[in-house]
């Protein structure tokens, strides 16, 4: 299967660390996204990178939030100082550049907090 | 701010029953729609697709779902559900004028089909 991959599927940490995040996308998608679902709502959109270019951020993407996608293949994503309020399914989803192109999304990452 | 509301959070259906789950956008202007589906333990997919042309559309599995503009409306339907479409089930909207790469989701609806 070379869909969109995500590693860990779960990870689980005391409030205060750092946490980082690993998503591989299609391999020739040149888009990547990243968005944060909690339980009961559907995806919040995160940002989203074309090639290495962080192109788009949401307000939700406070300062302890990070993403690099440096040589425009993979992209991680890095939360410091953790708060109970992180606790979601952080998703990554890659797609081709252009409007009718859908995204595909990876199975994300369980991120719980104690 | 543009939003995507679905009307139905959880619906219980027998099988052969038919299926119509609600959806309507807040955004004003050129839109692009589209319905995810997730099964249990699976990861989001595409169910279907609109952009432009018929509104009315048709996806995998027998879905299809019709574009109202006026009432600003995607609802997503199916004639005779199985119990395998059991899932839950996501409208999302692009603003389609724009370079956005951004998609905005609802809060999902639950379709639970007994057989």
């Amino acid at each position: 299967d070379t869909g969109v991959s995500q590693d860990p599927r779960h990870k689980i940490t005391k409030r205060g660390q750092n946490v980082t995040f690993r998503c591989d996308p299609i391999s020739e998608h040149n888009r990547l996204y990243w968005y944060r679902q909690t339980l009961g709502q559907g995806p919040e959109f995160l940002t989203y990178f074309q090639n290495e270019a962080q192109l788009e951020k949401s307000r939700l993407l406070s300062d302890r939030f990070s993403a690099e996608r440096p040589k425009g293949s993979f992209s991680t994503l890095e939360i410091q100082r953790t708060e109970q309020g992180d606790s979601a399914m952080y998703l990554c989803a890659s797609s081709f550049e252009g409007e009718t192109q859908p995204q595909h999304f990876g199975d994300g990452t369980r991120l719980s907090i104690l | 701010a543009q939003s995507v509301s679905q009307h139905n959070h959880h619906v219980i259906l027998s099988e052969a029953a038919s299926l119509e789950l609600g959806c309507n956008y807040s955004y004003g202007g050129t839109v692009n729609l589209f319905w995810y589906v997730q099964y249990p333990g699976q990861h989001l997919q595409l169910l279907l697709k609109y952009f432009s042309g018929d509104p009315l559309v048709k996806g995998i599995k027998g879905f299809e779902a019709e574009f109202i503009k006026s009432k600003f409306s995607f609802n997503l339907r199916k004639p005779s559900v199985q119990w395998s479409d059991t899932a839950e089930y996501f409208c999302a909207v692009r603003q389609g004028s724009s370079n956005t790469g951004k998609l905005i989701f609802g809060q999902g609806t639950t379709l639970q089909v007994k057989p």
